[in-house]
């Protein structure tokens, strides 16, 4: 079970070039989701999706964008890279559960893109 | 904006001794979740807690979750070199969708043979 399998895991880019970060789950999970963590910085949400072709921006979207066509796939887009957008990227998944009406859903991380902007 | 802040932010101790890291907020959260996280990889999950007051047990883990929901502590017994690794809390809010997820900034544990 390859669980939620990210490319690249790293690259290098240089200012003003784009590219995809792509993001698969085999779980059938409905949540996905995109964080961005710098050190000593935690993990920061930078846009998350509930569904196929659903998708809502996180805490720090600017500069990024996503689609979700298909369960399976979340790929992030970065268009004209910048040098603070210079950090490792995770992606996760989650199956919504709740307990007594909250959400408990366990998230599931890829082991992460490396990304430098030069 | 919700915060959750872990403390101590570092912790690097010797094999066998004690230690306990925090996560205070002054908000409500609905669940609290503990990850690990090993260099190089996504973090793990090890525990939720739901329930004000709550204490949960992972082998030599102990979680509590604070009675109003605000805070928890992680506790580690006899720390092995195998605990190092950055340990992250995350609450969650009532309902919705878990983009409404927090995460603290993680404590750093080193666990010195």
């Amino acid at each position: 079970n390859a669980g939620v399998t990210q490319t690249p895991k790293f690259r290098i880019l240089k200012i003003g070039q784009s590219m995809t970060l792509q993001c698969t789950q085999d779980m059938n999970h409905n949540y996905m989701y995109w964080y961005r963590q710098d050190p000593g910085m935690g993990l920061k949400l930078i846009y998350y999706s509930v569904g196929a072709g659903i998708t809502d921006k996180g805490e720090v979207p600017n500069g990024y964008n996503v689609s979700r066509s298909t369960t399976e796939d979340f790929p992030l887009r970065l268009e004209l890279a910048a040098p603070s957008q210079t950090s490792v990227y995770f992606c996760a998944s989650s199956r919504q559960r709740t307990s007594g009406g909250k959400n408990t859903g366990e998230l599931f991380f890829g082991e992460g893109s490396r990304l430098t902007v030069l | 904006t919700q915060l959750l802040e872990q403390s101590p932010q570092f912790l690097s101790i010797q094999e066998g001794e004690n230690l306990t890291v925090y996560c205070n907020s002054s908000s409500v959260f609905s669940s609290l979740q503990w990850y690990r996280q090993e260099p190089g990889e996504g973090p793990v999950l090890l525990v939720t807690v739901v329930t004000g007051g709550e204490v949960k047990k992972l082998k030599r883990l102990t979680f509590q979750f604070g009675d109003a929901r605000k805070d928890s502590s992680l506790h580690i017994t006899a720390a092995q070199p195998g605990d190092t690794g950055l340990y992250l809390c995350a609450g969650a809010n009532y309902g919705g969708s878990q983009g409404n997820l927090i995460f603290g900034k993680g404590t750093k544990l080193s666990v010195k043979p």
